[in-house]
């Protein structure tokens, strides 16, 4: 499986933007980029994801470099809500959507 | 929504006990998973199904079993409980097609004593 590499942890103020790269330079052309987040106590929550061009959806924005070697989860005004660990995770075509997790990135939000 | 739906929050079992953990989905998923995870080794993938009595081992499956008879319902088996057990499972599920989702339930803690 593709891995990918995520920074181990992240900083941010409540109400500004924070953006969490992760890099896949592996990634084969049919693997989809996922984005889950867990937050304390609580399973792994589905955030968004996507192949090849930016997504948008109400938690978030993914957005997908040209090469696809790397993606980047925008949340657009972090909220105290966000703090969580992220996950990136490359799902393939033929795999049963099954998930192989990551270490993720912890995201701290202050107020 | 999708809601997972996990018997226990929280469970209590002796070395050598049969343990069933139970898992009901209410989207009629094709595909279902189970997890566990533990500190600094993340969320590892025990068996997963993707469709009613069919299975397929994941990344540890020692030491576990699955049942899947009807397809709203996964169930994780230790047959015999150890200590190495104890840990936090995750049960997901997911619809047919490369681009869906996996959805969780809130985790069943396990401790063998």
């Amino acid at each position: 499986d593709a891995k990918t590499t995520q920074p181990n942890s992240m900083e941010s103020n409540e109400e500004e933007p924070v953006h969490l790269p992760c890099n896949h330079s592996t990634i084969s052309g049919t693997d989809y980029i996922h984005w889950y987040r867990q937050l304390p106590s609580q399973g792994p929550e589905y955030v968004i994801h996507g192949l090849t061009s930016n997504v948008n959806n109400r938690m978030a924005s993914l957005a997908i470099a040209e090469d696809r070697k790397s993606s980047t989860l925008i949340l657009h005004r972090a909220t105290l809500r966000d703090a969580a660990v992220y996950y990136c995770i490359l799902v393939g075509g033929t795999s049963y959507g099954k998930l192989t997790f990551g270490q993720g990135t912890i995201l701290t939000v202050h107020p | 929504d999708v809601k997972v739906t996990q018997s226990s929050r929280y469970l209590v079992k002796r070395t050598g006990e049969k343990v069933f953990l139970e898992c009901v989905q209410d989207m009629d998923h094709e595909n279902m998973f189970w997890y566990r995870q533990d500190p600094g080794l993340g969320l590892r993938l025990i068996y997963f199904s993707y469709d009613v009595k069919m299975k397929e081992k994941g990344d540890i499956p020692e030491g576990y079993s699955v049942s899947r008879e009807k397809k709203e319902r996964f169930s994780l088996i230790l047959e015999s409980a150890s200590t190495n057990q104890t840990s936090m499972y995750l049960c997901a599920s997911r619809g047919r097609g490369s681009n869906q989702p996996q959805h969780f339930g809130d985790g069943t803690r396990l401790s063998i004593l």
